[in-house]
């Protein structure tokens, strides 16, 4: 694989179900980022994780969880859906210098409705 | 915070016509800018940045200019194409963190 590869592509979920978003990047970047799409609102930032072992909450982060075990991968967990966290949600990567503006890198996204 | 205040669409062109997509910034510091654009069913792809004052980023025939006087970083395309029609997103980017304008969808017609 090459770049940033997310699953589930979409789930549709039961309110208060636990659901865990995946996310992993074969690109040894330092810096991986969840973010959530919504109409008009662009994209906003959920977590973020700096390096390996660490995460910082984003604009939004209420209702979600992370976890950052590798450099590759940074699950995103919905620990009880709720109507209002369907989204369309991309992880993103960066890192390639070290810098922290580097470019950042998305993945295809998945589409989660929660009914 | 930092903030992206980007044109609101929807933005509908003939081919071949001049578009132009305004964004301005606040930040603190001198943030990066970047714009992506996401194509019906896509992720986002980075289509162009800039990462100081005066810096030109092009790229498939678009063109945005880092303005610091004006906080502003306006997307450009002198001949539109009907595969231009997609979402587009201004971006700054401050100390690991993107902020995003709300996205404006062009289309254009043959």
């Amino acid at each position: 694989i090459a770049g940033i590869t997310q699953a589930p592509t979409s789930q549709i979920l039961a309110a208060g179900r636990r659901m865990t978003l995946r996310c992993t990047q074969d690109m040894r970047h330092n810096a991986m980022y969840w973010y959530r799409q919504d109409l008009g609102l662009g994209l906003r930032l959920i977590h973020y994780s700096n390096t390996a072992g660490t995460t910082g909450k984003g604009e939004v982060p209420d209702g979600y969880s992370v976890s950052r075990a590798n450099t590759d991968d940074f699950p995103l967990t919905l620990a009880s859906a709720v109507p209002s966290q369907t989204s369309v949600y991309f992880c993103a990567s960066s890192g390639d210098s070290g810098a922290s503006t580097d470019t950042q890198y998305f993945g295809p996204g998945t589409r989660l409705t929660v009914l | 915070g930092d903030s992206v205040t980007q044109m609101e669409g929807p933005v509908t062109l003939s081919e071949e016509a001049c578009l132009t997509i305004n964004c301005t910034y606040t930040a603190t510091g001198y943030p990066s800018l970047f714009w992506y654009v996401q194509y019906p069913g896509e992720g986002l792809q980075l289509l162009l940045k800039a990462t100081k004052a005066d810096d030109k980023g092009s790229n498939k025939g678009f063109e945005a200019t880092y303005r610091k006087e004006t906080t502003s970083f306006h997307l450009e395309k002198g001949s539109v194409q009907v595969s231009d029609s997609a979402v587009y997103f201004c971006a700054s980017l401050n100390d690991y963190k993107l902020s995003f304008g709300a996205g404006t969808t062009v289309t254009v017609r043959a």
